[in-house]
């Protein structure tokens, strides 16, 4: 069976620091996958997504950048943290090719991060 | 292009009688349409999904949901509410064939003894 996994589950930093939140699927080859930001009050906000290695498209401009560097590792980066990126961080895999497939994504627990 | 609108942030019942959560959609294909429910602190589950065919559709926990084409609506039911179902609530629409999915704000359910 598929799994997710994100780590740090809970993160403070802060302000003007790095940022380095890791995703990693299993049981599953070729996934999309995604990192969403969930601030309160104001839903999921879907931040990249990714198709294949070093595919990497952006949703919103912003202070983050995503990394694929394996097929089933996704990273998401900040050089120098803002206040405004406090928020749980969601990362979720879906099948490739997912046209006639039913779509749904899959969601890992989040990281919870806190930029001080 | 695709969007959704849950109406109502917060929802309360008491345990025991129906809940209903509303969500419409804004699509210009065919949509595929999500319930996800998300417990405090955790990532979110999928609770029922409709792609095509019959448009009553049963999911987990006893929850269903009906597509109702003509009033572009998926509102999720259950019969009788229970503590356990205290939780927010997420619609969800499907964007591209990349599988990208646009969620609603979410809807707060609270569900009183």
């Amino acid at each position: 069976s598929q799994t997710i996994h994100q780590w740090p589950a809970t993160l403070v930093q802060p302000v003007g620091s790095p940022l380095s939140l890791e995703c990693t699927v299993e049981g599953t080859s070729n996934p999309n996958l995604y990192w969403y930001r969930q601030a309160a009050g104001r839903g999921l906000q879907l931040l990249f997504y990714s198709v294949g290695i070093g595919q990497i498209s952006s949703e919103v401009p912003q202070n983050l950048s995503a990394s694929r560097p394996q097929d089933r590792q996704f990273i998401l980066s900040s050089k120098k943290l803002l206040l405004s990126d406090s928020g749980f961080y969601l990362c979720a895999w879906s099948v490739e090719g997912l046209a006639g497939v039913g779509g749904e994504q899959f969601f890992g627990p989040g990281t919870r991060l806190t930029v001080l | 292009a695709q969007s959704v609108t849950q109406l109502g942030s917060h929802v309360s019942v008491s345990e025991g009688a129906l809940v209903l959560l509303r969500c419409n959609y804004s699509s210009s294909v065919p949509p595929y349409l999500f319930w996800y429910v998300q417990y405090p602190n955790q990532g979110l589950q999928l609770l029922l999904k409709y792609t095509t065919g019959a448009t009553l559709v049963k999911g987990i926990n006893g929850f269903e949901a009906e597509f109702k084409k003509s009033e572009t609506s998926f509102h999720l039911t259950k019969p009788s509410a229970h503590m356990s179902d205290a939780a927010e609530y997420f619609c969800a629409v499907s964007k591209g064939s990349q599988g990208n999915l646009i969620f609603g704000k979410g809807t707060k359910l609270s569900v009183k003894p």
